[in-house]
């Protein structure tokens, strides 16, 4: 299982670009990178998802360098409803006998 | 975008009362299901994997007599905490994945108080 590393919080302002970088150095041909963020008191939600190069979507991007090993979240333009825990997971979603197991995600908090 | 109903949101029991919390996912249907539990100001603990039709695979500490799992179909999983004590009480989240290349989408927890 890749064993992911980040930093444990962040703190930013409103209407900035936020990056938080996530380490997987021993991450497996097969796995995808995931981002998920969570709110207090409720279930992570999904944000971003991808394999190599650059991903993007309404509400974030992602970067993967050609190696692999490490990965970045870009959030633009933060809100302060931005303020959750992010975390990034590695793993074989493809594999029923995947499982998916949590780090201890960045603490994020934004300030008006 | 896929959505999963857990269910109740929040349970307040007495010590020894058997507890089962529901998930289902709405608008997929799910090979795989997760269960996780989380402390307060910690990350996701997963407790167990559950695959249609067979039996649950338990994470190492994870007592399967104590957290039954059943998941009798592609759209429901549950999990029952039996004879549930204080130290039980914890959020419990679950989680759901249909097949192939596809992230996991996760309910909004069920928070556990045993008195």
């Amino acid at each position: 299982l890749a064993k992911t590393t980040q930093p444990i919080s962040m703190d930013s302002y409103e209407g900035q670009e936020v990056n938080i970088t996530c380490s997987h150095n021993n991450i497996a041909t097969n796995d995808y990178i995931t981002w998920y963020q969570q709110f207090p008191s409720q279930g992570p939600r999904f944000i971003i998802q991808g394999y190599k190069t650059k991903v993007t979507n309404e509400v974030a991007s992602l970067f993967i360098p050609a190696d692999r090993k490490s990965s970045t979240l870009s959030l633009p333009r933060v809100s302060l409803s931005d303020t959750a825990v992010y975390y990034c997971l590695v793993g074989d979603f493809d594999s029923s006998a995947s499982k998916i197991i949590f780090g201890s995600g960045t603490r994020l908090s934004i300030r008006p | 975008g896929a959505v999963v109903s857990q269910h109740p949101s929040r349970v307040i029991c007495k010590s020894g009362t058997s507890v089962k919390i529901e998930c289902r996912s709405l608008d997929f249907q799910a090979t795989t299901m997760f269960w996780y539990r989380q402390f307060p100001k910690q990350s996701l603990m997963l407790m167990a994997t559950s695959n249609e039709g067979s039996k649950a695979t338990y994470e190492q500490g994870v007592e399967k007599d104590k957290f039954l799992i059943n998941h009798a179909s592609l759209t429901l999983s549950t999990l029952t905490v039996t004879s549930a004590h204080p130290e039980d009480s914890s959020f419990y989240i679950c989680s759901a994945r249909e097949s192939g290349d596809q992230p996991q989408h996760f309910g909004d927890g069920t928070r556990l108080s045993i008195l």
